[in-house]
């Protein structure tokens, strides 16, 4: 069974720090992998990866896909106690699962100030 | 662009009734697909709709249904309401990022809180 496993499971860290954030995947198919952060609300896309854009980068945050390891890092610099969150991954396979996204259990990032 | 609008955001209903959950998408996006989310299981897949069509379906009950009108809107319903069936229901609304390969971004609704007593 196509199985999505996030690292670590929860991390506390203090403002100004630098966290990188894991995301692993076992798929027989690939088609994208997304990030998204959750507050007390919905999941908020943060960016999408596939296999001709492997890497990304909005303002602090940045990710890469590794597709021979088959997964994914969030890396988020100089944290601030806004980035405080649950941070998802999913994959979308590829067939015709189209609008169909896998998640991992997510990564609970706790920014000190 | 407005966002995906959900209604109703809480709702409280007893075992054994049933429920309706209803889901606006951004406009212009054809696919929505709804998700379960429970602090025990995460965010887990129910269905997808395209086109008035359900294109995908999650490892649900047949209580769990759904459905999309011509104009995107998409309603799921849960029949028999069971105490686990307490849980966010998530509607996203997807775009087709890049054409040739089918990939879309989803983008979620505010989702509704069910809460079965």
């Amino acid at each position: 069974e196509d199985k999505v496993v996030q690292s670590p499971l929860s991390l506390v860290v203090h403002e100004g720090d630098t966290v990188t954030l894991n995301c692993s995947y076992e798929v027989t198919n690939f088609r994208s992998l997304l990030w998204y952060k959750q507050e007390k609300k919905a999941p908020t896309f943060l960016f999408m990866l596939t296999s001709s854009g492997i890497e990304k980068k909005s303002g602090r945050l940045s990710s890469i896909l590794d597709k021979k390891e088959l997964s994914s890092i969030l890396n988020i610099t100089a944290t601030q106690t806004g980035d405080s969150a649950i941070y998802l991954c999913a994959y979308n396979a590829g067939g015709t699962s189209y609008g169909k996204l896998t998640f991992g259990q997510g990564t609970i990032l706790t920014v000190h100030p | 662009k407005a966002g995906v609008t959900q209604t109703p955001r809480y709702l409280i209903k007893t075992r054994g009734q049933q429920v309706t959950l209803s889901c606006s998408p951004i406009s212009g996006h054809r696919s929505v697909s709804w998700y379960q989310q429970t602090p025990g299981q995460g965010l887990q897949f129910l269905f997808e709709y395209f086109s008035e069509t359900q294109r995908n379906k999650g490892n649900f009950p047949g209580r769990f249904s759904g459905r999309q009108f011509s104009n995107s809107r998409s309603e799921m319903n849960v029949s028999t309401l069971e105490l686990g069936d307490s849980a966010l229901y998530l509607c996203a609304s997807s775009r087709l990022a890049v054409t040739t390969k089918g990939i879309y971004e989803q983008y979620f609704g505010p989702g509704t809180r069910l809460t079965v007593t």
